[in-house]
């Protein structure tokens, strides 16, 4: 038990679909993050909330869009998704108070475009 | 920029023998460092972190690292391994205290096998 829970764990969609995953943290952390696990390359940044706000988009196209509601609920709305695209999607958060760096990581969730 | 290596990208040992995961990184700041480990199917998870303490940082699991400045490293260890420490391992490098995001530079991990 991370703490930190995705929702669903697999998830099969067509490439004109539309899917949402979703993050919830236990911690009472206040920073989230999307991560894309690809096999044979590391991890990617995705995106970065602080309190609620998004403060780094690393260049993700727009058929992924995020949503964080508040500091425990993090989303990611998928449309029109391509194959290359299939990954393992995982969310971490963060205290910033204490920002030694360490992040939370739940265990994923992954998603084959067909 | 940062960047960080992992030498091996597979490490077979057998069960019992000594386990040596190698990283070595590239900061222009002084680092923090951190190991991650990830079993199949699950999220990955913090084994032990440098933070410019001492450069001998113990985890869990009974895995330790030693930052070693002069050669840019930062190796993992373990004398003895256990079948349950089969997973991937991530070397991680961030710029902490440079910035809002501390954003985390991952290795591409090396997966390693524990043979009975």
């Amino acid at each position: 038990e991370t703490g930190v829970t995705q929702t669903p764990r697999h998830l099969v969609m067509g490439m004109t679909n539309k899917k949402s995953l979703k993050c919830e943290q236990h911690l009472g952390h206040n920073a989230m993050y999307w991560y894309k696990q690809s096999a044979k390359k590391p991890l990617e940044l995705m995106f970065v909330y602080n309190f609620k706000e998004q403060t780094e988009n690393n260049s993700v196209p727009s058929r992924f869009s995020p949503e964080c509601p508040n500091s425990s609920h993090l989303f990611l709305h998928l449309h029109t998704l391509q194959p290359e695209d299939s990954a393992l999607y995982l969310c971490a958060s963060k205290d910033r108070g204490t920002d030694t760096g360490e992040l939370f990581f739940g265990e994923g969730s992954r998603l084959t475009v067909l | 920029a940062q960047s960080v290596t992992q030498l091996d990208s597979h490490v077979s040992v057998s069960e019992g023998t000594p386990v040596l995961l190698r990283c070595n990184y590239s900061s222009s700041y002084s680092p923090s460092l951190f190991w991650y480990v990830q079993h199949p199917n699950k999220g990955l998870q913090l084994l032990l972190k440098y933070t410019s303490a001492a450069t001998l940082v113990k985890g869990i699991n009974g895995f330790e690292a030693e930052f070693k400045k002069s050669e840019t490293s930062f190796h993992l260890t373990k004398p003895s391994a256990h079948m349950s420490d089969a997973a991937e391992y991530f070397c991680v490098v961030s710029d902490y205290g440079r910035g809002a995001t501390n954003k985390l530079i991952f290795g591409t991990g090396t997966l390693l096998a524990v043979q009975p």
